[in-house]
């Protein structure tokens, strides 16, 4: 157990829709990272929060959204949702001390199916 | 841009031998990191070892240990004693070092353990 969770694990929805995920990093950790897995895209960044900023964005659609609040717990918004959003979405947390950032701890991840 | 290679869609060992996983990457910087990350069945990713780029010793953890070649861009994984619980997919990534804290990740190798 990383310490890292996620909810739901699993979501079903269909087409034009609109679904929130949620994070809760480790205890302490101030940055939140969110990555998409697909069977074609392979593992990709999205982006990184810390301590309630966003810090870096990597190929997050502008259909997506996330912020993280001031409990430090994150939301990704999806919305107008496509089949090929299908996609297991990991959130990660990392320390905030100099050299244990560079670790991140992936949560279980949440299983999105858009029908 | 980043660029991380796993030449190995697949391989398989035998249970108590050595097997050697291979990643190549692409950058232009000096200072960085990598990791190996574990995807079992379960779909969870367990960090498995980190190299900073600016240390010339190899990292190890217990069975799990690298051989870094900076010159050639090359950060294999070593997995000694193999386990039935080593069976699960290996994703080598690269972080840049210097405030940019997003993994890029390759395609991955999946690993299976055979009794």
């Amino acid at each position: 157990d990383s310490g890292v969770t996620q909810t739901p694990k699993h979501l079903i929805t269909a087409t034009g829709q609109r679904v929130t995920l949620r994070c809760s990093p480790r205890s302490g950790d101030l940055s939140v990272y969110w990555y998409q897995q697909s069977l074609d895209q392979g593992l990709q960044f999205l982006i990184q929060y810390y301590n309630g900023e966003e810090r870096a964005k990597g190929n997050i659609l502008e259909r997506f959204s996330a912020q993280q609040f001031p409990d430090l717990h994150s939301e990704l918004n999806l919305s107008s949702l496509e089949l090929g959003d299908s996609a297991l979405y990991f959130c990660a947390s990392s320390a905030s001390l100099a050299e244990n950032r560079y670790e991140q701890y992936f949560g279980p991840g949440t299983r999105l199916t858009v029908t | 841009a980043q660029t991380v290679t796993q030449s190995q869609p697949e391989m398989s060992v035998q249970e108590a031998e050595t097997v050697t996983l291979s990643c190549t990457y692409d950058t232009s910087e000096s200072n960085y990191y990598l990791f190996w990350y574990k995807q079992p069945p379960s779909r969870q990713m367990i960090l498995v070892i980190r190299q900073e780029a600016y240390k010339q010793q190899n990292a190890t953890e217990n069975r799990f240990s690298v051989n870094f070649q900076k010159a050639a861009k090359s950060f294999s994984l070593k997995i000694s004693d193999s386990q039935l619980g080593d069976t699960a997919m290996y994703f080598c990534a690269f972080m840049k070092g210097g405030g940019s804290e997003k993994l890029v990740f390759g395609k991955g190798t999946k690993l299976t353990v055979n009794p």
